[in-house]
């Protein structure tokens, strides 16, 4: 499978507790873009990477929100201190700069924070 | 304030067709798409315009007016499969983030 994977699926986390997302992106696509989607409402923007450099980060990323992706390949979206309105889907997706105009998502985390 | 408006629910027969209707306003405009979203899974792309007029591809066509801040898109010969959350988004800028709205349920009946 050639396209965007996100690990894990599901994430179950008590209040407080610290959670990490992985993006496996399509190979060689440069951009990198992370969503969060609630129940009812189209994916937020929450900030976006060129090769390693993260070039905007989302007013909703609080400072308990982290995200990386050191070799310019895959990412990784960290929550610090876990609340309950972080429950939401964590969608990933990259896109070929040059080629293409498309973003294609991944098929998301589910994140549920009791 | 940036608005992204489209209707929440739509019904229609297999069959027919179904025309959901998008607004605009953004602090920028560099094209606008259109994703499909089952239940449960991830958008796919389904359109994208950049220019005034009609894009066509199979079943599905999707028109843009830049000056009205206004696209619908158009689904035809309807199927059960075509049930979903249909999303309207918007490339402000060149960088390539997405501004949703927040999807028109389509409900196909028998």
């Amino acid at each position: 499978d050639t396209g965007v994977s996100q690990d894990p699926r599901h994430k179950i986390t008590k209040r407080g507790q610290n959670v990490t997302f992985r993006c496996d992106p399509i190979s060689e696509h440069n951009r990198l873009y992370w969503y969060r989607q609630t129940l009812g409402q189209g994916p937020e923007f929450l900030t976006y990477f060129q090769n390693e450099a993260q070039l905007e980060k989302s007013r909703l990323l609080s400072d308990r929100f982290s995200a990386e992706r050191p070799k310019g390949s895959f990412s990784t979206l960290e929550i610090q201190r876990t609340e309950q309105g972080d429950s939401a889907m964590y969608l990933c997706a990259s896109r070929q700069v040059i080629s293409s105009y498309e973003q294609y998502f991944g098929p998301g985390t589910r994140l549920t924070v009791t | 304030g940036q608005n992204i408006d489209q209707p929440t629910e739509m019904t229609a027969t297999e069959g027919a067709i179904v025309q959901i209707n998008c607004t605009y306003q953004t602090s920028g405009f560099n094209g606008l798409f259109w994703y499909q979203q089952h239940a449960g899974e991830a958008p796919t792309f389904l359109s994208y315009n950049v220019l005034d007029g009609l894009e066509e591809k199979g079943r599905f066509s999707s028109f843009l007016s830049r000056s009205k801040g206004y696209s619908y898109l158009l689904l035809k010969e309807l199927q059960m499969k075509d049930s979903a959350s249909y999303l309207c988004a918007v490339k402000p800028d060149s960088w390539g983030k997405l501004q949703f709205g927040a999807g028109t349920q389509v409900v196909v009946t028998p």
